[in-house]
């Protein structure tokens, strides 16, 4: 069975500080990954998806993600955050032919002005 | 595009009494919906998935006869928590595949459910 694992359950960073979400899953065949962000109060938003190619993603608002198939890894990146960043991260990753997510268990950041 | 709503965004019922919470597809067809549940400070866990006009396939330790999925059309699918207890009470999400756009889940923005 897949499972995804966020290794940081609480972030805390400055503004400008650089930002990296760890996410690794488990599942031997083909994936696709997702990275979605909750804003306080509001539904999931899609930041960033891997289907297949470059393994460096990059998403909306300054977002990354690099896929690292050896490591089984999808770690998100941004070099500068910002206090609007604050929100809760969720990795979610589907195996080859499925179209269920199974979701990791979610980051809080937050970002002191 | 791509948007998904949820009716009610809240609701607060009695113990014992059955609440039906809709999502739909505002823009698209959805070929596949699918209904998440979020306790409070941890992740969504996958309920059931549904597609229009079938039977829906719920997860392992999902009661299907507590939680009824109906799938009439490709733009609604209903959730009813029938006999609601305390324990129902929750945060219930739905999302929707785009026909189309594979792989990629639309969320809508929850349904919180409080059962007295």
């Amino acid at each position: 069975a897949q499972s995804v694992s966020q290794h940081n359950h609480h972030v805390i960073l400055s503004e400008a500080a650089s930002l990296e979400l760890g996410c690794n899953y488990s599942y031997g065949g083909t994936v696709n990954l997702f990275w979605y962000v909750q804003y306080p109060g509001q539904h999931l938003q899609l930041l960033l998806k891997y289907f297949s190619g470059d393994p460096l993603v990059k998403g909306i608002k300054g977002f990354e993600a690099e896929f690292i198939k050896s490591k089984f890894s999808f770690n998100l990146r941004k070099p500068s955050v910002q206090w609007s960043d604050t929100a809760e991260y969720f990795c979610a990753v589907n195996g080859f032919g499925g179209n269920k997510l199974v979701f990791g268990a979610g980051t809080i950041l937050r970002v002191k002005s | 595009g791509a948007v998904v709503s949820q009716h009610p965004s809240w609701v607060i019922c009695k113990s014992g009494t059955s609440v039906k919470i809709e999502c739909r597809s505002l823009d698209f067809q959805a070929t596949t919906m699918f209904w998440y549940r979020q306790f409070p400070k941890q992740s969504l866990m996958l309920m059931a998935t549904s597609n229009e006009g079938s039977k829906a396939t719920y997860e392992q330790g999902v009661e299907k006869d507590k939680f009824l999925i109906n799938h009439a059309s490709l733009t609604l699918s209903t959730l009813t928590v029938t006999s609601a207890h305390p324990e129902d009470s929750s945060f219930y999400i739905c999302s929707a595949n785009r026909a189309g756009v594979n792989n990629e889940q639309f969320f809508g923005p929850g349904t919180r459910l409080t059962v007295l």
